[in-house]
């Protein structure tokens, strides 16, 4: 999951498991979040969002889950592939925009073939 | 294909010397921002712009300045570079429809001696 020191945290899996990457938000009136992947040497790439009316939404191969009640979010990523090996990014709109994200620390992700 | 395009992926400058970074996007989004990245930190918003010439601090302002003189250009300025300033470098933009799908450059990664 984020981390609040300098060491990003690290899930490895192996080509076909599932992987499920977790983050804790900071702003209980955050409404809307959003999971980013970042592969190395290009820019942050949007995934899936979520609205807190909502606590799960499903994408190709990607499920997101929200749970107020203990402001936790979490990325599922079935039948990993290798070109999921990235860091992946969740981000809160705790300014109150959308636009005006928070980003969480990251976590890596590497799959092994 | 969408694209926000930055000037420079590496740079080296000096200590006090003034730096521009440059970033395009041709989708004609209103919203641009800067954030920068450092490791086991994730993304921090430094300033943003929701429309020509309008400007708006971010979480960490401080030793920066932006230009945004024209729809699809945002230019964030080091008016005297440090060290503390070496670091990645994102530009992002975003339409005013209600979505956190922040388009994001490839970074412009900076170092200060």
């Amino acid at each position: 999951g984020e981390s609040v020191g300098l060491h990003l945290p690290t899930l490895s899996v192996q080509e076909g498991d599932n992987s499920i990457i977790n983050c804790a938000y900071s702003n209980s009136a955050s409404d809307y979040f959003i999971w980013y992947k970042q592969e190395s040497g290009k820019g942050p790439q949007f995934i899936i969002d979520i609205r807190s009316n909502m606590d799960k939404r499903q994408g190709q191969r990607v499920t997101v889950l929200l749970n107020k009640t203990v402001k936790h979010l979490s990325l599922q990523i079935a039948a990993t592939q290798p070109g999921d090996s990235a860091v992946y990014f969740c981000a809160e709109n705790s300014g109150g925009s959308n636009y005006k994200l928070t980003f969480g620390k990251g976590t890596l992700l590497t799959v092994n073939p | 294909d969408v694209k926000v395009t930055q000037s420079s992926r590496y740079l080296v400058k000096r200590t006090g010397e003034k730096v521009f970074l440059e970033c395009v996007q041709d989708m004609d989004h209103e919203n641009m921002f800067w954030y920068r990245q450092d490791p086991g930190l994730g993304l921090r918003l430094i300033y943003f712009s929701y429309d020509v010439k309008m400007k708006e601090k971010g979480d960490i302002p401080e030793g920066y300045s932006v230009s945004r003189e024209k729809k699809e250009r945002f230019s964030l300025i080091l008016e005297s570079a440090s060290t503390n300033q070496t670091s990645m470098y994102l530009c992002a933009s975003v339409s005013f429809e209600y979505t956190g799908e922040l388009f994001f450059g490839e970074g412009s990664r900076l170092t200060v001696l």
